[in-house]
């Protein structure tokens, strides 16, 4: 089973300012890693899949990076709406599934 | 448009049964893979259990044996079949949907809770 450690637990920030979330898996997962967002009381939200492709109705201000082991989301000049959970899941040698433990950022 | 709407949660005592049932709306269950994900209170996200539009279904160490996941095309609904719960089963139970692409899930269902306690 491939392990996701995401890093760090929570980051604290100030609307305006630039997220960067890591997450590395326990083995190469290529570019099969996606990224969810969820917002207390809801459901998780596709962000980014394949490392890197935004998914639909996604804004430019979240990118995705990375391949292997080393994952990077990136959320560009934070908006208030941005403060919320994200889990990276990978999708290379499943089944299981299996997600990280989650990004909390919240306000600063 | 696609929609995921699951039901049939609700307080359960240890050792009871539950069905979990999650209606689509917008495509067919049967052309994607469907997975069941778990959130105790408070905790992340857990893969429970997928089926393949090719009918085949796997399970995570946690519930295999005890979990069984199917849908009816007809009905268009994927269901979840719950036996022998404990605690650690307590969750919010989401269905959501990999539209074949073995890839991501784009779309999940608002979740329905399911609490085993005496």
């Amino acid at each position: 089973e491939i392990v996701l450690t995401q890093s760090p637990a929570t980051l604290s920030l100030s609307p305006g300012e630039r997220a960067t979330l890591s997450c590395r898996a326990s083995q190469s997962v290529s570019t099969y890693l996606a990224w969810y967002q969820q917002k207390p009381g809801q459901a998780p939200r596709l962000l980014i899949y394949d490392a890197s492709k935004r998914a639909t109705g996604i804004p430019a201000r979240f990118s995705g990076s990375g391949s292997g082991t080393d994952f990077t989301l990136t959320i560009n000049s934070l908006e208030p709406e941005d403060f919320a959970v994200y889990y990276c899941q990978q999708r290379s040698h499943w089944p299981p599934l299996t997600f990280g433990g989650g990004t909390k950022v919240e306000i600063k | 448009e696609v929609q995921l709407v699951e039901s049939g949660g609700g307080l359960i005592q240890p050792g009871g049964s539950l069905r979990l049932s999650c209606a689509a709306s917008g495509f067919d269950v049967s052309t994607s893979y469907m997975s069941w994900v778990r959130q105790a209170p408070g905790k992340g996200l857990e893969w429970v259990s997928v089926i393949y539009s090719s009918g085949s279904m796997y399970y995570a160490d946690s519930v295999k044996g005890r979990f069984t996941i199917s849908r009816d095309n007809s009905k268009n609904t994927l269901y979840l079949q719950m036996n022998i719960l404990s605690a650690e089963d307590t969750a919010v139970y989401y269905c959501a949907r990999d539209p074949g692409t073995g890839y991501y899930d784009d779309s999940w269902g608002q979740g329905t809770l399911v609490t085993v306690s005496s």
